[in-house]
Order: C-alpha cells, then structure tokens, then sequence
C-alpha cells in the first residue's frame, strides 16, 4: 500500500533552517509528483510546491521563492523540504502529498511534521 | 490567486441528518476541484476529484457537484465518523489553493 512517512517534529529558532524528510513506499517513486503542503494552527492548507522525483524539477509557490529548497534522493525513495529564515508565523504541520501529475489532487498524504518556531 | 471561499464556516447537524457544504472560486476552475476531509490530529484524505469523482474507497453517501465557480459537498445521511472538517481545493491554475474549511460538528 502507499505510504508516505515523514520525519519528526521541529523546534527552531526564528532564522534558522528546518529540513523535512518524506519517505515514499508502495509505489513507483519516480512516477508521481511530490509536492508540499502546510497547515497553521486553525487554517486550512497552504501549497508550497512540488518536485518531480524523476527529473528533480521543481517549482514553487511564490510565495516561498527564495526560501524554499525541494530535493530528492531516488536511491533512498526519499523527498525533501527545505525552508530558510524561519519566522514565527512558519510555525505549522507540514505535509508531503501525492499527486497525480503538477497540478493536480493529492491521494496520499504524509502524517504531517509539525514545525514550531520560537524564541 | 484563486480564492476558495466554503461556507458555512460551521455547520451543526445530527446523525443521519444531510450535510451541504459550498465552495465558491474567485474565478473559473472549470471541473478542477477537490475536496478532502480532515479530523483532528489526521492528514486531510481526499473524497473527490474533478468536481464530482469520488476517491477509492469513498463511500457513495458523498457525492459532488458543480463547476466554473460553485461547487457543492453532499454528505447523505451523516455518520459519526462523517463529524469532521472539510476542505476544497482547486488544481486549475497556479499556485493550487485551498478553501478555508467548513466544520461539520453536532
């Protein structure tokens, strides 16, 4: 079956770095697009962007060009999320998302990293 | 961007009552719409694609409608695991949004 697992949750400090591992299994991992999505306390869902596992292309809301990296190591079946400068209002669960294709719904989701950043 | 609106914010029924939940685009998104649902603690699962479609394994006591701008969730004859918060979500043009959510509570 599908399964995306996420890495654990973060505490970070306003400016720093958080990178966030998505593991995929069930699935051909190169087959699919992988985008990111995250949710504050109380708000719904926000997209952050997508790669394709088999290219490494990527692209980004605009929202988060400049401060957002996505990776992906075939070799692991694993993606990566990489947000910078960090600011309060990042605090929230970040989730890894199937998706059928760039622009498109997401089928399975990961279980969510929660990402709290504070002073 | 495409806002996505959903009202009502909440929406108080009973078991076995039918729930109607809207979703309204800023513009166009043609039948490129989605909604999941979500409890608390959960990653949202998607119920429907492309307006009207429903995912593996959804029961058919949910069912979608609409396109261009209004959209609609029916939940028929709700259960209580159906008690949750519902969001919707447009993959027509970039970047993909979603609405704000509408609570289903009793």
């Amino acid at each position: 079956q599908v399964q995306l697992v996420q890495s654990g949750a973060e505490m970070k400090k306003p400016g720093a770095s958080v990178k966030v591992s998505c593991k995929a299994s069930g699935y051909a991992f190169t087959g699919y697009y992988l985008h990111w999505v995250r949710q504050a306390p109380g708000q719904g869902p926000e997209w952050m962007g997508w790669i394709n596992p088999n290219s490494g292309g990527t692209m980004y809301a605009q929202r988060f060009q400049g401060r957002v990296t996505m990776t992906r190591d075939t070799s692991l079946r694993t993606a990566y999320m990489e947000l910078s400068s960090l600011r309060s209002d990042d605090t929230a669960v970040y989730y890894c998302a199937k998706g059928v294709g760039p622009s498109t719904r997401f089928d399975y989701w990961g279980q969510g990293t929660l990402v709290t950043v504070s002073s | 961007e495409i806002v996505m609106t959903q009202s009502p914010a909440t929406l108080s029924v009973s078991p076995g009552d039918r729930a109607t939940l809207s979703c309204r685009a800023s513009q166009s998104v043609s039948r490129n719409l989605a909604w999941y649902q979500q409890t608390p603690g959960q990653a949202p699962r998607l119920l429907i694609y492309d307006a009207s479609t429903r995912a593996t394994s959804i029961p058919a006591s949910f069912s979608g409608s609409g396109s261009g701008t209004e959209f609609t969730l029916t939940i028929h004859s709700l259960q209580s695991e159906d008690f949750a918060v519902y969001f919707c979500q447009q993959y027509d043009k970039w970047p993909l949004t979603f609405g704000g959510g509408t609570k289903v509570e009793i």
